[in-house]
């Protein structure tokens, strides 16, 4: 079946520009993650979605981060005001959640490149 | 907090040479550890995930074991192939939380 995917594939922008990242889950997953991997360094969790439940922020580096998914299903990472810092590749990643061997299996889109200029 | 520590950063071998690389975690307290690769702007690819109950899993060529109590998971690689070249990173998820806490990688170079 179709994986997670993600849009764009590379995002250039200007310096305090708004942006907008896209992620799209596997269907039937109930998790859904953001995470941010600067150049040479480890992933960094951003934000996480379980179901109709209220997101964990924890990981998301300013108020300039947010995000938001609908009806359970589409996600949007939105960054205001972008600075150079927040270069980087944004990936998104879905699991089924709950117990059970290989339901916390977390799958990964492509990610999005984004350099701000 | 949870460390997760990669050794090495990068490693380079001929064609048919096993592989084996080294992950370090500091809070034994975890729920599980997934090894994934990598590819050059690719996303992640998840390769083996291991419960803490669990000592090691194996998937054809590939076999990952894991030791809780002194903090480490090795990930074996037999008989080496270029297509194996890549970015392998490992990902601990701890008991009491789902966030993923990353090591940096090893870039493997398979050389024909």
């Amino acid at each position: 079946g179709a994986g997670v995917s993600q849009s764009p594939s590379n995002k250039v922008t200007e310096k305090g520009k708004d942006v907008e990242l896209r992620c799209d889950p596997i269907s039937g997953h109930t998790a859904l993650y953001w995470y941010r991997q600067r150049l040479g360094q480890g992933l960094e969790f951003l934000i996480y979605f379980q179901g109709n439940s209220a997101p964990d922020k924890s990981g998301l580096p300013s108020d300039r981060f947010s995000a938001e998914r609908t009806g359970g299903s589409v996600s949007t990472l939105t960054i205001q005001r972008t600075q150079q810092e927040d270069s980087a590749v944004y990936l998104c990643a879905s699991s089924l959640r709950g117990t059970g061997e290989g339901r916390d299996t977390q799958y990964f889109g492509p990610g999005t490149r984004l350099t701000v200029l | 907090k949870q460390e997760v520590t990669q050794i090495p950063a990068a490693l380079s071998v001929p064609e048919g040479e096993n592989l084996v690389l080294n992950c370090s975690f500091t809070d034994s307290a975890i729920y599980n550890l997934q090894w994934f690769r990598q590819d050059p702007g690719k996303g992640l690819t998840s390769l083996l995930l291991i419960q803490s109950s669990q000592r090691e899993q194996t998937s054809g060529r590939l076999n990952a074991s894991l030791d809780k109590s002194s903090g480490r998971s090795t990930l074996y690689i037999a008989a080496s192939q270029p297509g194996d070249s890549a970015t392998y990173l490992c990902a601990v998820r701890p008991r009491d939380d789902y966030k993923l806490s990353f090591g940096a990688g090893t870039t493997v170079t398979v050389r024909a």
